[in-house]
């Protein structure tokens, strides 16, 4: 069964270095999202792609965070000087939506630790 | 906008005792809805979903019916086992834009034997 795959599972980093989590969508998706999710809390969006261009973000991605797709098959998250409030779960989503809301298949996750 | 509700946990209940959890949510539009459950150190799995109003979602178990005129998705199983302690996330699916999923705060489950 295709799935959506996230590297690295578990990332530790130093406050203001730069750190990119990858993601491998299922190959027929169109369309990408970012969430994160800090322990025990909610679920929240960060962004979407579509088309080569973020088509939605939320009020968490500010300048310090960029995505991109470089190579038809990875899905990045970039963050430039990371915060320890940055410290959370990442999950990538896919889905082929098809014209209409269709379901988000999740990765496992990145965890993200920043001291 | 779009938001969910979800009841408050921890929920600790007994194996084989009834569950509900509450979910309501707020939308324009006819949104679908989802159940995604979280067991410890994992991602998010799909538990079941409902696309229209009055469908019903099923799965292992667990079940949940779209009620538009209660605005609500409540999950609900008959007999919880252990192996059902996980953290549960009722969502929708944005009606418009890139159709995000939105989740409600989660709720956690403990099942003991």
């Amino acid at each position: 069964e295709p799935e959506v795959t996230q590297t690295p599972s578990h990332q530790v980093t130093q406050m203001g270095q730069e750190v990119i989590l990858r993601c491998v969508p299922i190959s027929n998706h169109l369309y990408f999202y970012w969430y994160r999710q800090i322990l025990g809390q909610k679920v929240e969006f960060l962004v979407s792609f579509y088309n080569n261009e973020i088509s939605e973000k939320s009020e968490i991605f500010d300048d310090q965070f960029s995505v991109e797709r470089p190579d038809g098959s990875n899905f990045t998250l970039k963050i430039r000087s990371t915060k320890l409030e940055d410290s959370a779960m990442y999950f990538c989503a896919s889905s082929d939506r098809n014209g209409g809301p269709g379901e988000l298949f999740f990765g496992e996750g990145s965890r993200l630790t920043v001291l | 906008g779009d938001s969910v509700t979800q009841m408050e946990g921890p929920v600790t209940l007994s194996e084989e005792a009834f569950l509900t959890i509450n979910c309501t949510y707020t939308a324009t539009g006819y949104p679908s809805l989802f159940w995604y459950v979280q067991y410890p150190g994992e991602g998010l799995q799909l538990l079941l979903k409902a696309t229209k109003a009055d469908d019903k979602g099923s799965n292992k178990g667990f079940e949940a019916t779209y009620r538009k005129e209660t605005t609500s998705f409540h999950l609900e199983k008959g007999s919880v086992q252990v192996s059902d302690s996980a953290v549960y996330f009722c969502a929708l699916s944005a009606t418009s834009g890139t159709y995000k999923y939105i989740f409600g705060t989660g709720t956690r489950l403990k099942v003991l034997a």
